[in-house]
């Protein structure tokens, strides 16, 4: 079935540092890619949504100069948090979809982040 | 898409069938319902889903009404890895552009 990886899965950093997380999708080309946001006790919530080739959508609230999306081919996005403060610190996801993915989107593993 | 309704919460016993309700009573003819699971501090796993007909793989059945508006997810033996918040979501299928809409889901607990 098809397979996203995500990495890294936890990572710490300090306050103002700029922290990259990838998604890859390892056996099927990804022509849309999403990055959602978890915060404890609450459900996902979308940032955005990435296209091949093209500009990130973001969703109504979320800074796209602070969080930059990158698709730069059809097997890799990644999510930067720029200037990273305490109250980014989250649980981050990514799910990717493709024509033909029985399963319609398939989710990574999730990336825990701590601002410190 | 459509909004699903869920019940917060529920408990199961170990070994008994762990039978979670959604309700969609505006969903269209085109959009299915999809089932994912998220275990605490993993991605969402996809379980199952289903346009009409009910459905059964080897993780779960969805069990879908005549009319559409609502449906059931059966684990028939509920073990203690499947405690889980489970999300019934509804969308149109093959449709790559369009995300998934989490809503807060059901936290099923598996107690021994």
């Amino acid at each position: 079935g098809a397979v996203v990886s995500q990495h890294p899965s936890r990572v710490i950093c300090k306050s103002g540092t700029s922290v990259k997380i990838e998604c890859r999708s390892l056996d099927f080309q990804a022509t849309t890619m999403f990055w959602y946001r978890q915060f404890p006790k609450q459900s996902l919530m979308l940032m955005a949504t990435s296209n091949e080739g093209s500009k990130a959508t973001y969703e109504q609230g979320v800074e796209k100069d602070k969080f930059l999306i990158n698709h730069a081919s059809l097997t890799l996005s990644t999510l930067t948090v720029t200037s990273a403060h305490p109250e980014d610190s989250s649980f981050y996801i990514c799910s990717a979809s493709a024509p033909g993915n029985n399963y319609g989107y398939t989710f990574g593993s999730g990336t825990r982040l701590t601002v410190v | 898409d459509a909004k699903t309704t869920q019940p917060t919460s529920m408990d199961c016993a170990e070994g008994r069938a762990a039978n979670l309700p959604c309700n969609h009573s505006t969903i269209s003819g085109n959009e299915y319902v999809y089932w994912y699971r998220q275990i605490h501090s993993q991605g969402p796993q996809y379980i199952i889903h289903g346009l009409k007909n009910n459905e059964t793989n080897e993780m779960a059945s969805l069990i879908i009404t005549e009319d559409r508006k609502s449906s059931t997810l059966i684990l028939p033996h509920a073990t203690l890895r499947d405690t889980a918040v489970y999300y019934c979501i509804v969308r149109v299928r093959n449709n790559a552009g369009n995300m998934l809409t989490f809503g807060g889901g059901t936290r099923l607990m598996v107690k021994p």
